[in-house]
């Protein structure tokens, strides 16, 4: 099975600054990676599919890059909406085994 | 506008059965792939399983196989989640999400429903 890890677990930040959180899979997955982002007590949102491709209405504040086994999400400018978790998930090929890390923690 | 709808919080005793649901609108549900993922603090987000509601194909995580049953019924767009024989560790909250396929053939969860807390507890 493909493992998914993200760094840091834990951010804190403020508004304005630029943060990045990164993804690693145990083996090559392409560019099937997607990001989401969770407030408490809610859903997950889909921000990013296919390691770079803004799902429609996020801003373009979020960027995603990333091949094969490293990947990242970048907020060039947080605000105060940016709180919550962050995770990625791989979609790559098996459809029974899609995993997500196990998530990053942003505090403003 | 797309939306998905879950059943509300339950209260359990383990052993007993449960089925939630997630009744989705305001798309063909017949040809959209519905995610189930367990979310629990420990664990973070799980994978598991999804079920196809136009032939009831379904695909089980290795680690919720046997755990769970995942089906469907076209005729109110509704999707379930079974358990026979509850544990104090199913104790979570349970999302479905549905599975949108891109041009470039990569696939995401693109909305979800609000999420159903299971408690298991004697």
């Amino acid at each position: 099975d493909i493992q998914m890890t993200q760094s840091p677990s834990s951010l804190s930040a403020s508004v304005g600054d630029r943060v990045t959180i990164t993804c690693r899979a145990t083996q090559s997955i392409s560019t099937h990676l997607n990001w989401y982002h969770q407030k408490p007590g809610k859903a997950p949102k889909l921000l990013i599919y296919a390691t770079s491709k803004l799902q429609s209405g996020v801003p373009a504040r979020f960027s995603g890059s990333g091949f094969g086994t490293d990947f990242n999400i970048t907020v060039s400018s947080l605000q105060p909406e940016d709180f919550g978790s962050y995770f990625c998930q791989q979609t790559y090929r098996d459809l029974s085994l899609h995993t997500f890390g196990q998530g990053t923690r942003l505090t403003i | 506008e797309v939306q998905l709808v879950q059943s509300g919080a339950e209260v359990k005793k383990p052993g007993e059965s449960l089925k939630i649901s997630c009744e989705g609108s305001g798309y063909n549900f017949a040809k959209y792939w519905i995610g189930w993922v367990r979310q629990t603090p420990e664990k973070g987000l799980e994978w598991m399983g999804l079920i196809f509601p136009g032939d009831s194909d379904t695909r089980y995580s290795p680690a919720f196989e046997g755990r769970v049953t995942i089906s469907a019924d076209i005729s109110i767009s509704t999707v379930y989640l079974h358990w026979n024989n509850l544990k104090a560790s199913d104790t979570a909250t349970f999302f479905c999400a549905r599975r949108e396929i891109g041009a470039s053939g990569h696939d995401s969860l693109d909305f979800w429903g609000q999420g159903t807390m299971v408690i298991v507890s004697s």
